[in-house]
């Protein structure tokens, strides 16, 4: 199984400021056809599914501030908040699609500092 | 309307049979993989299987002798089976949609199941 390991497992950001989530894998997501990364983030609020915010790695999905980034390839990624707000306070996850199982990074919860 | 619902039992037995619907009313079925997904309480997410109509399912080795998914296109339903659970099963069960570019785009808001004697 592909393992993803997410650093750091909590943040604490102030309003404004930047948050960077990282997000390691065991193996290469970068298809080598389509040279496409299967890598996705979700956001998820307490009592909520998770949010699809970012597909092949960094391709925003629709609807999603542009203050969320997404980037990386292969075996390292992130996720960055260029300018954190209150509504993002949230668990975020990583999760692969290269390679049944699919796999979920373990969670980084961004709090408010 | 909820694009997908999930709906079963909440709370089971020992040894009994998890079963669970979706119920989607954005769009046939036939098209996307449509997945399975866990959430022990307090714990992050497990992604149990996915099916795509017409095609085979895949499911997570750590429960694939115990799991079936499987749709049902007259009402637009995707089921979920789950046997011989035990009290590691807890967990919020989400159903989703998984995009043709990749990514879960659509979720259920996910049914909790306990299962405790």
């Amino acid at each position: 199984d592909v393992v993803l390991t997410q650093s750091p497992d909590s943040l604490a950001v102030s309003l404004g400021e930047r948050a960077t989530i990282n997000c390691k894998s065991s193996q290469s997501v970068l298809n080598s056809l389509n040279k496409g990364n299967y890598l996705a983030w979700y956001q998820q609020k307490p009592g909520q599914p998770p949010k699809l915010l970012f597909y092949w790695g960094s391709s925003r999905e629709f609807g999603v501030p542009d203050r969320f980034s997404g980037g990386g390839s292969e075996t390292d990624f992130s996720l960055t908040i260029s300018s954190l707000q209150a509504e993002d306070v949230a668990v975020y996850y990583c999760q692969q699609y290269s390679s049944t199982p699919y796999t979920f990074g373990q969670g980084t919860r961004l709090e408010i500092k | 309307q909820v694009p997908l619902q999930e709906s079963g039992p909440g709370l089971l037995k020992p040894s009994e049979t998890l079963s669970l619907t979706c119920t989607v009313s954005d769009g046939s079925i036939t098209s996307h993989y449509w997945t399975w997904i866990r959430q022990p309480p307090g714990k992050g997410l497990e992604w149990i299987g996915h099916l795509h109509y017409g095609g085979n399912a895949n499911y997570n080795p750590s429960l694939r002798s115990r799991v079936t998914i499987s749709l049902d296109t007259a009402k637009n339903q995707v089921s979920l089976r789950l046997s011989s659970v035990t009290a590691a099963d807890t967990a919020v069960y989400f159903c989703a949609r998984l995009k043709t570019a990749g990514g879960m785009d659509r979720w259920g808001r996910g049914t909790l199941v306990t299962v405790s004697s």
